[in-house]
């Protein structure tokens, strides 16, 4: 079993639509999430990063953490053409010191 | 800003050759990384640095080395490359702190072995 999972997609999402990724993790002492998206034939970048339960609002994006279920998820409100992407679901457990295990990453694919 | 920097962008290699992957950052990191990313693989932790003068292999270190040369610096080299070593190879550096790990990556270096 990997570590973090993430459905590959691609995702197909009309603009203006909410676009939903989920991603679960096995290492129940996990502390650190983050997600990073990566355009096609660039380097991954990060989006946004998360550490309690809840939710984590930072502009057109939502992050939400429920560490009880081990799962991690991303919302893209009103997704643009731009949003089209492959999102990476990143997590840091506490003894792997500064170090991310990285799911294989969703692809995200905004139509007009 | 270049914040990190590696070269080169693209290479092409015989079998049997090596190569050196070169990497540095000016955000005054102390610690890199070097992972591979393969289709349907996500991201793999090669080698990596937590401070000046320490490395770590990650969870596919077979058929690399590393140096970390100053706490700017950290080289990748391929001793004897194998079709296999075939990837996208990004170099990254961080400051880990207890709030969490921010990783910052470089632009990518395409490796083809043939």
């Amino acid at each position: 079993q990997k570590e973090v999972e993430q459905n590959s997609g691609p995702l197909s999402v009309p603009e203006g639509a909410i676009a939903s990724l989920n991603c679960t993790y096995s290492d129940r002492g996990s502390q650190s999430f983050f997600w990073y998206r990566q355009y096609s034939g660039k380097s991954p970048e990060l989006i946004m990063s998360i550490y309690s339960n809840g939710d984590k609002e930072d502009g057109r994006f939502t992050a939400q953490l429920n560490k009880a279920s081990q799962y991690v998820s991303l919302l893209i409100r009103d997704s643009q053409p731009s949003d089209s992407a492959t999102y990476l679901c990143a997590v840091k457990s506490p003894d792997s010191w500064g170090k991310l295990q990285f799911g294989a990453g969703t692809q995200v694919v905004v139509t007009p | 800003n270049a914040g990190v920097t590696q070269t080169p962008k693209f290479q092409v290699l015989k079998t049997g050759q090596s190569m050196t992957l070169q990497c540095a950052q000016d955000m005054n990191h102390n610690s890199m990384y070097w992972y591979r990313q393969d289709p349907g693989m996500g991201l793999r932790l090669i080698y990596y640095s937590a401070s000046e003068g320490t490395t770590d292999k990650g969870e596919v270190p077979n058929g690399y080395n590393v140096s970390r040369l100053n706490k700017r610096e950290f080289s990748l080299r391929l001793e004897s490359a194998a079709p296999s070593q075939t990837s996208v190879y990004f170099c990254a550096s961080s400051e880990p702190r207890a709030s969490g790990n921010t990783i910052y990556f470089g632009e990518g270096s395409w490796l083809t072995v043939v």
